[in-house]
């Protein structure tokens, strides 16, 4: 039973507008969140993280908000540019931090 | 860069035959993780390590098996490969610093059962 879920396996957008990837999971006992991107051919590499002590958290263009109650969370780069054009995952931990359950992966394509 | 490399990073081999797959890492880090990648299912955890000849078992172990002799070594095998192995294999490991974690990504290994 997948307790990621990111139900839009693909996105495109303008370049210069605004990205928004959304998860979903329902595992209640997860507390950590994180984004990955990841290019073919690569291995998937860290974008942004989120405790659950926390409803947002910011790095640069990419923001990643935290809604506990609805178990979601998104993803948002402002502005979006070619070079975003990935495939995203998101995942969660909790605890210790031993196992980390992913999201099956979207698609991102930024439009130039 | 976590200095993390898998080998080989392409295999080829036939329905029945033992595989192992090898990733090294060079960071003296505790946790290290083999995920598999297909297409609809995302990243699942295979099996993972949290010290020397300390393992255990991930979402889909089933026909896999690991081991973890020194540190910087955590090898995959599959004892008598299948077609539904055919996968993209990554390793990982896992760092854990004031209360955040990340983990870091091999290159991965594409292996074709036929």
């Amino acid at each position: 039973d997948q307790q990621v879920k990111q139900n839009s396996p693909s996105l495109s957008v303008q370049e210069g507008r605004i990205s928004i990837l959304n998860c979903d999971y329902t595992n209640s006992m997860f507390d950590y969140f994180l984004w990955y991107k990841k290019y073919p051919a690569e291995g998937p590499t860290f974008l942004i993280s989120i405790s659950s002590i926390k409803d947002k958290n910011e790095d640069g263009r990419f923001t990643v908000f935290l809604n506990k109650s609805a178990k979601h969370l998104s993803l948002h780069i402002v502005p979006s540019q070619p070079g975003d054009s990935a495939v995203y995952f998101c995942a969660a931990t909790w605890g210790t931090g031993n196992q980390f359950y992913f999201g099956t992966g979207t698609s991102l394509t930024v439009i130039p | 860069d976590a200095g993390i490399t898998q080998s080989p990073r392409h295999k080829v081999t036939e329905t029945g035959t033992p595989v192992t797959l090898r990733c090294h890492q060079t960071e003296n880090h505790r946790y290290m993780y083999w995920y598999r990648q297909d297409p609809g299912h995302g990243l699942r955890l295979i099996h993972y390590s949290y010290g020397v000849k300390d393992t255990d078992k991930g979402e889909v172990s089933d026909g896999y098996s690991v081991s973890r002799s020194k540190t910087e070594d955590f090898l995959l095998t599959l004892e008598s490969a299948t077609s539904s192995q055919t996968s993209v294999y990554f390793c990982a490991i896992s760092e854990k610093s004031s209360g955040t974690f990340q983990q870091f990504f091999g290159p991965g290994t594409r292996l074709t059962v036929l």
